[in-house]
């Protein structure tokens, strides 16, 4: 069974500060992508990352996809109440139909 | 660009009465077509997806069913609905090789 973890599973800290959350799993992707929800909405993609070691910025976030291929890790600076939601990874499975594989998520809380 | 409807927003059904959800993708051809439930604040469990029309994989077996009419649509149903059915729905859409992006999800209560 392909599994995908994340940690932490709660988060809440102050607005400023910085954090870091991961996505683990002992299987290889093709790629890996990172979405943040809103509560009542679907999912918005924020990146893909699909190189080995790869490193992607999307204004103060900061993404990694691991050497091997098997994690990746999102971190965010000078965090915003803005910056509130469940965070999810979703890895890809190279099959016959290229099945994705979601994490359970990471749900963040940023206090004013 | 591409973009993705998916109706109702809400949605209150009483048990054993039967459902239908839509899904449309709009400005791609020949989508993966997925349909998601997530429990309150967490993961997606993916409960059928379609690489073409008529073509229908189920990941779980359970009350739902799912029908893929249209190049571009997708129906989720369910004959006769259970209260363990309740939860958010989300309908998703990836082309041949590359990431979902969803829909904004129905939120189905059973009374």
């Amino acid at each position: 069974t392909q599994l995908l973890e994340q940690s932490p599973q709660f988060l809440s800290i102050q607005e400023g500060e910085n954090l870091t959350v991961y996505c683990n799993s002992s299987s290889v992707f093709s790629s890996l992508q990172w979405y943040r929800q809103e509560p009542g909405e679907g999912p918005v993609l924020l990146v893909t990352v699909v190189t080995g070691g790869e490193v992607k910025k999307l204004k103060r976030l900061t993404f990694q996809f691991g050497d091997a291929r098997k994690d990746s890790s999102l971190h965010i600076t000078a965090a915003q109440p803005g910056d509130t939601g469940l965070y999810l990874c979703a890895g890809e499975v190279v099959t016959s139909y290229d099945k994705v594989i979601f994490g359970p998520g990471t749900s963040l809380s940023v206090i004013p | 660009s591409q973009t993705i409807h998916q109706w109702p927003a809400t949605l209150v059904q009483p048990v054993g009465s039967p459902l239908s959800l839509e899904c449309t993708v709009e400005g791609t051809s020949n989508p993966n077509l997925y349909w998601y439930r997530q429990a309150a604040g967490r993961g997606l469990q993916l409960l059928f997806y379609s690489v073409g029309i008529g073509q229908i994989s189920s990941e779980v077996p359970q009350n739902l069913s799912a029908s893929r009419p249209q190049d571009r649509q997708f129906i989720l149903s369910s004959k006769k609905l259970l209260l363990s059915d309740s939860g958010f729905y989300l309908c998703a859409w990836s082309p041949r090789a590359g990431p979902q992006h969803f829909g904004d999800g129905t939120r189905l209560s059973i009374l």
